[in-house]
């Protein structure tokens, strides 16, 4: 079983605050790492789906790097919203691409 | 623009029974997966496939079954419902770009109860 972990489990900040997240995983056999945007009672929403070492991505005030060589990616979110309360998922790419190995998430709570 | 659309939303189950999720994205989306989200846990991949007539194994198979006799669809059935498959079903679809996934795009989920 692929270990993907997610630090830390659970973060609160304050309004426009940058904060970050890490996730790790296996360096081996790397295909690809996606970042998604969880919602309370919505569905998981993709953010990044990163596939080069040294990738970096950006969508407005939220990026993300990628170290394939030692198993890790950040998430960054660059002055904090309440409505970027949310839980990041990263998940690792296995079995040749095709099949999503999810970390445990990152709950962010942004508070006025 | 319906994109995944699961159904039912809400179920309650006895043991033993028997009942099939459903799953549909009109997005002409090759690849379609069932993840099972539990308290604790991350998404763990149930069964996918990657086109129609092709399905295979996630992590977390046994006592699901699934079929893809269409792009669109792709049901999952429990056979004898147990206490143990109580959670929240998650339908996704995604293109693949030279065989891998790119962004999945997930149902609004399937809260399942079994008693």
């Amino acid at each position: 079983i692929l270990n993907v972990e997610q630090s830390p489990q659970s973060l609160h900040v304050q309004e426009g605050d940058s904060t970050n997240f890490t996730c790790s995983f296996p360096s081996s056999n790397f295909y690809a790492l996606h970042w998604y945007r969880w919602e309370t009672a919505k569905s998981p929403e993709a953010l990044f789906v990163m596939t080069l070492n040294g990738d970096e991505k950006k969508k407005g005030r939220i990026s993300a790097t990628l170290n394939t060589k030692e198993g890790y990616s950040y998430l960054y979110i660059k002055g904090s919203q309440p409505e970027d309360s949310a839980t990041y998922l990263c998940a690792f790419a296995t079995g040749g691409g095709n099949k999503l190995t999810f970390g445990t998430g990152t709950q962010l709570k942004v508070e006025l | 623009n319906a994109g995944v659309t699961q159904t039912p939303k809400f179920q309650v189950l006895k043991t033993g029974q028997s009942m099939t999720l459903q799953c549909a994205q009109d997005m002409n989306h090759e690849y379609m997966s069932w993840y099972r989200q539990d308290p604790g846990m991350g998404l763990r991949l149930i069964h996918y496939s990657v086109g129609a007539g092709i399905t295979d194994q996630g992590e977390v198979p046994n006592g699901y079954n699934v079929s893809r006799s269409t792009t669109e669809d792709f049901p999952l059935r429990l056979l004898s419902a147990a206490p143990s498959q109580t959670s929240v079903y998650f339908c996704a679809s995604s293109y693949l770009l030279q065989g891998m996934n790119t962004e999945a795009f997930f149902g609004q989920g399937t809260r399942l109860t079994v008693v």
